[in-house]
């Protein structure tokens, strides 16, 4: 079981928002300011999508979104667009017994 | 062009070994904190371990004692070692990086596109 629980689908419309959560679980993890989202294709490599819980890396539209509140952070998806069904994993540094943990992923479904 | 590549991957049986190389380009891989990740059939994505400039290695509990992460800075290469291999470690394994301030906040923002591993007899 992670120590991030994500649901495991999403969908919205084209044009839509849609929120995606990112819950700790586990009494061995803070989210601190190091929630990172990951968007995977199928067959390519992940892409960062928000890292420090709501920075945008450089070409990320701004569309994508970052939040936290107490331990559950969220990634926003407004104005949905087809190329954005993908799955979604949050991930957090949990400090050096644990290191890197990623939620079980989330598929976002663009109807 | 930013870059990782990922190559080794493969059918092996239980209790055999596998050695993945990851080779960059595009950035000081030298200086590079670099870390394997897999991704497991159904399951999501698992920190393995990783590398420091200069060799020191830390690892997550499931595969700490099998697993060996080692790199080669003359070669921009890194390597993970993967030695009792069980079922459960069939997976598409990547290497991954940051850079500045996405290091900063503990994140990957340099990705590899992955090999396969399957453990089966």
């Amino acid at each position: 079981q992670s120590a991030l629980t994500q649901p495991p689908s999403a969908s919205g419309s084209p044009g839509q928002s849609v929120t995606i959560s990112c819950t700790v679980t586990s009494s061995d993890v803070s989210f601190y300011n190091y929630v990172s989202w990951y968007q995977h294709h199928p067959g390519k490599a992940p892409k960062l999508m928000i890292y420090g819980v709501s920075r945008r890396p450089s070409g990320v539209p701004d569309r994508f979104s970052g939040s936290k509140s107490g331990n559950t952070a969220s990634l926003t998806v407004s104005g949905l667009q087809a190329e954005d069904e993908a799955d979604y994993y949050c991930s957090s540094y949990a400090g050096s017994n644990n290191f890197w943990v990623f939620g079980g992923g989330t598929k976002l479904t663009v109807l | 062009e930013v870059q990782l590549v990922e190559s080794g991957g493969g059918l092996v049986k239980p209790g055999g070994s596998l050695r993945l190389s990851c080779a960059s380009s595009g950035f000081p891989f030298s200086d590079g904190w670099m870390s394997w990740v897999r991704q497991t059939p159904g399951k999501g994505l698992e920190w393995l371990g990783r590398i420091r400039p200069g060799g020191a290695t830390e690892y997550a509990a499931p595969v700490k004692g099998r697993f060996t992460i080692s790199r080669e800075d003359s070669y921009n290469t890194l390597y993970l070692q993967m030695n009792s291999l069980k079922t459960e470690d069939t997976a598409v394994y990547y290497c991954t990086t940051a850079r500045g301030v996405v290091a900063q906040a503990a994140s990957f923002d340099i990705w590899g596109q992955g090999t396969m591993v399957t453990v089966s007899s």
